[in-house]
């Protein structure tokens, strides 16, 4: 059974950086059939996918225009996760973050635990 | 992009009775529509793919249809557990697209 484990602070200051973490169990970050995808969740946006990491024989990422500029995904295949780094954060940016497996990249089947973030002074 | 929407936003019923809820694309998604339904403090959790096939573990009483750009989840006889917020998600075009959810409660 794949399990996705989400860590990282939950309240970050305006203009600081996000950092949040999944460990991946039961699968594995370099597997050539899923993509590995950060979401967020907020009842302004709803669920709104943030970036994608995947790998087919090399490394991939895609990230959503919005935060474009701001993001940053990366995978350690030595502990079996992934990483999202949001930069710059604003109050808008506040948000339940999820990170998410989707199964032959285009359905989501597990996801993480899910993190509240809260960007705050 | 792709925008999905649902109608109603939330939809009050009964337990026992049967509930339907509606998904439209703003273009064609062909079957390539997912259903999702989340309950408060979890995550998302996958119902449907293909528009009509359940994911495993999903009961019979669930059951979703259409194609193209109009689809419909329907829940035959509703338990309390059923009650909950559904998204669709479209996964035809890139970027992969949910919509903005139903909110099912009891009536």
């Amino acid at each position: 059974q794949v399990q996705l484990q989400q860590s990282g602070p939950g309240l970050v200051k305006p203009s600081q950086t996000l950092s949040l973490t999944c460990a991946i169990s039961g699968d594995s970050v370099s597997s050539n059939s899923v993509v590995w995808y950060w979401i967020r969740q907020s009842p302004s946006s709803g669920l709104e996918w943030l970036g994608r990491t995947y790998y087919r024989s090399k490394w991939y990422t895609d990230y959503a225009l919005s935060v474009r500029s701001r993001i940053t995904i990366n995978t350690d295949t030595s502990k079996n996760q992934f990483s999202l780094q949001l930069n710059s954060v604003t109050p808008e940016d506040t948000a339940v973050y999820y990170c998410a497996r989707a199964a032959g990249g285009t359905l989501f089947d597990f996801w993480g635990q899910g993190a509240l973030v809260t960007v705050s002074s | 992009e792709i925008v999905m929407t649902q109608s109603p936003a939330t939809l009050s019923v009964s337990p026992g009775e049967r509930a339907a809820l509606s998904c439209r694309a703003s273009q064609s998604v062909g079957s390539n529509l997912a259903w999702y339904q989340q309950k408060p403090g979890q995550a998302p959790r996958l119902l449907f793919l293909g528009a009509s096939t359940r994911a495993a573990g999903i009961p019979a009483r669930f059951s979703g249809s259409g194609s193209a750009t109009e689809f419909t989840l329907t829940i035959s006889s509703l338990q309390s557990e059923d009650f909950a917020v559904y998204y669709c998600q479209q996964y035809n075009n890139w970027p992969y697209t949910f919509g903005q959810g139903t909110k099912l409660q009891i009536k």
